[in-house]
């Protein structure tokens, strides 16, 4: 049982440049969620989905684009990186409820310089 | 809105010696809180959970006590080990309303364990 995947594990990109982290779950969780790691920021929410084919804004959805076509795929895409898009990304997913508890992947380290 | 606010750290501690590691919130409503843990290199785990008032959470040794009078929900470890050194995230979720499955977190808290 592999939870929660994420693809790549480390990245550099230049600035302007495009790409799309990809998550994973095999748990059959309706929920999913991006977030990013800044040092004492905590985790802040970037983009989130209920349901394949449904995604909302969250906390800092902007320079951010992110699509759920199949249940277990959430990708998120950076169309143009910045400098300030530097940090580390986490996806996670959870099931449908009040009891759903957050099940986190190993994390993306992504750099733009 | 809602938000959490956790102690600053580093906390480094030796061996043996007592952990707590303070979290308080602001919500609306009657939360859920937690505890999460990132070991180095790794993603977040869940540590703990209490989902009302009064509720005590406790996992690995590791101990919360939702306190809805003094809205806290500080961990407790009465004998920390080397292999505990991580860093600590308390977060919230609130249980009513459209956005009752996101979690709201602290800025987390560096732990480290010296032999």
């Amino acid at each position: 049982n592999a939870g929660v995947t994420q693809t790549p594990k480390f990245r550099v990109l230049k600035t302007g440049q495009s790409m799309t982290l990809l998550c994973a779950q095999d748990m059959n969780h309706e929920y999913m969620y991006w977030y990013r790691q800044d040092p004492g920021m905590g985790l802040r929410l970037i983009h989130y989905s209920v349901g394949e084919g449904t995604t909302a804004k969250g906390e800092v959805p902007d320079g951010y684009n992110v699509s759920r076509l199949k249940k277990q795929n959430f990708l998120l895409g950076l169309e143009s990186a910045a400098p300030s898009q530097t940090s580390v990304y986490f996806c996670a997913s959870s099931r449908q409820g009040r009891r759903g508890e957050q099940y986190f992947g190993p994390g993306t380290r992504l750099t733009v310089t | 809105g809602n938000s959490v606010t956790q102690m600053e750290g580093p906390v480094t501690l030796s061996e043996e010696a007592f952990l707590t590691i303070n979290c308080t919130y602001t919500a609306t409503g009657y939360p859920s809180l937690f505890w999460y843990v990132q070991y180095p290199g790794e993603g977040l785990q869940l540590l703990l959970k209490a989902t009302k008032a009064d509720d005590k959470g406790s996992n690995k040794g590791f101990e919360a006590t939702y306190r809805k009078e003094t809205t806290s929900f500080h961990l407790e470890k009465g004998s920390v080990q080397v292999s505990d050194s991580a860093v600590y995230f308390c977060a919230l979720r609130t249980n009513s309303g459209g956005s009752n499955y996101k979690l709201t977190f602290g800025k987390g808290t560096l732990l480290t364990v010296n032999p």
